[in-house]
């Protein structure tokens, strides 16, 4: 079936560092690739996506990219900040028994000022 | 425009009790899912309805945990008889389409379910 994984963390930077979270998937047929974020006490938020290989999803600074050779969707920044602490999923969303979006385990970030 | 509507946002329940979480979709989505968060872990789906329907359980435990989505009011996640091991966040997020397209998924602020 579908799956999704991504790294452990927690991932501690210092703010202004460059930040890359990876994420690999399997899956059949052709699915499309999430970021969600979710901060403290709050439920997730779409970071960004991509639907067919080779596509960049971005958003505040935040880039991904489909890699079909690879079958991952690395999440990267160039420059984060203390506001960028938060918890980041990687997500597939296609046909594995039924239509669904798959979830990573999650990633902590702290950024440290 | 209000988002995905969840309540409780906290509730807490003694062993053996019954649990119902409500939640509301964004206006104009008709697809609702149900997803459970543990402690340091992902998110792990459960269940998705569409009014009156359900469309795919794989996730929900067969014993104790049922779900509707009736054709008027929130959709229900009713846990009978809770355990320790229930004690979990649990989100629902809405979308206007099937979320297996290309459709992103809006969520709500969750219930955290706490069983003593």
């Amino acid at each position: 079936g579908n799956s999704v994984t991504q790294m452990e963390g927690p991932v501690t930077l210092s703010e202004e560092a460059f930040l890359t979270i990876n994420c690999t998937y399997t899956a059949t047929g052709y699915p499309s690739l999430f970021w969600y974020v979710q901060y403290p006490g709050e439920g997730l938020q779409l970071l960004l996506k991509a639907t067919k290989a080779d596509d960049k999803g971005s958003n505040k600074g935040f880039e991904a990219t489909y890699r079909k050779e690879t079958t991952s969707f690395h999440l990267e920044k160039g420059s984060v900040q203390v506001s960028d602490s938060a918890v980041y999923f990687c997500a597939l969303g296609g046909y594995t028994g039924g239509f669904k979006t798959i979830f990573g385990a999650g990633t902590r970030l702290f950024v440290k000022a | 425009n209000a988002g995905v509507m969840q309540n409780p946002r906290h509730l807490v329940r003694r062993r053996g009790q019954e649990a119902r979480l409500r939640c509301s979709p964004m206006k104009g989505h008709s697809h609702v899912y149900w997803y459970r968060q543990l402690p340091e872990e992902g998110l792990k789906f459960m269940v998705y309805l569409q009014k009156e329907n359900i469309i795919d359980e794989s996730g929900m435990p067969k014993e104790r945990f049922s779900a509707e989505f009736p054709k008027e009011g929130p959709s229900i996640l009713r846990i009978q008889q809770v355990v320790r091991g229930d004690s979990a966040a649990y989100f629902c997020a809405s979308s206007p389409g099937q979320s297996g397209t290309n459709e992103k998924l809006f969520f709500g602020s969750g219930t955290q379910l706490s069983v003593l």
